[in-house]
């Protein structure tokens, strides 16, 4: 079973257009992180934000927001008033306590249209 | 500058070559790993180092050999055994299980 879900394969929004990534995951630990990630047409994966399973307090940082919900296992991602240099695929990632893998989702492929 | 560096950054070989991509970290951390990524398939684990001289095989580890003899150094040997090996190969260091830093990646190609 996969552990981390990314249900959206592509989505495409128009400039200033808001957009959320979903990303749900599974796991028996208690302990546990959280990641998302950039990967532009470069390739080079670009860190966004790390979480920790006691920490499900939201964060905004400019136009990016997370919403992490223990309740339904999921830790989504918002663009607000998107822009034509947010378009890339977007990976959702888990860190499980107990062990040094990580596990991503399969991405979320965003185009921002001019 | 700190930071993790693959190279080459493109790669073609015959069918039937070995082949080895290189990945050097000095962030001195511990951990490395190396992943295969296809298209719409997200990063699949091929091998990772928790420390040096030991590696464990992840989830699509045949076909592929590494080594860490330093710990700078995680180079990936992509055997003739790989049926498929055409794909984009991104490497990664960690200093725990907080987050992992990816190098550029290589983009082979089996003609």
């Amino acid at each position: 079973a996969q552990k981390v879900t990314q249900a959206q394969t592509e989505i495409s929004v128009v400039e200033k257009e808001d957009v959320t990534l979903d990303c749900v995951y599974e796991t028996r630990d208690t302990t546990y992180y959280l990641f998302w990630y950039k990967q532009p047409p470069s390739g080079e994966l670009v860190f966004l934000i790390r979480r920790n399973s006691f920490d499900e307090q939201n964060e905004i940082s400019g136009r990016y927001s997370w919403n992490f919900q223990k309740s339904t296992s999921s830790f989504n991602f918002t663009i607000t008033a998107s822009q034509v240099v947010d378009s890339a695929v977007y990976f959702c990632a888990l860190s499980e306590g107990s062990g040094n893998q990580f596990y991503f989702g399969t991405g979320t492929s965003l185009t921002v249209i001019p | 500058d700190g930071g993790i560096t693959q190279s080459p950054k493109y790669l073609f070989r015959k069918e039937g070559q070995n082949v080895t991509l290189s990945c050097e970290q000095n962030l001195n951390h511990d951990a490395m790993y190396w992943y295969r990524q296809d298209p719409g398939q997200g990063l699949r684990l091929i091998y990772y180092s928790q420390i040096v001289n030991d590696f464990q095989k992840g989830d699509i580890a045949e076909g592929y050999s590494v080594s860490r003899e330093k710990k700078e150094s995680f180079p990936l040997t992509v055997t003739s055994a790989q049926k498929n090996p055409t794909a984009f190969y991104l490497c990664a260091s960690s200093p725990s299980y907080n987050e992992q830093f990816f190098g550029p990646g290589t983009r082979l190609t089996v003609l």
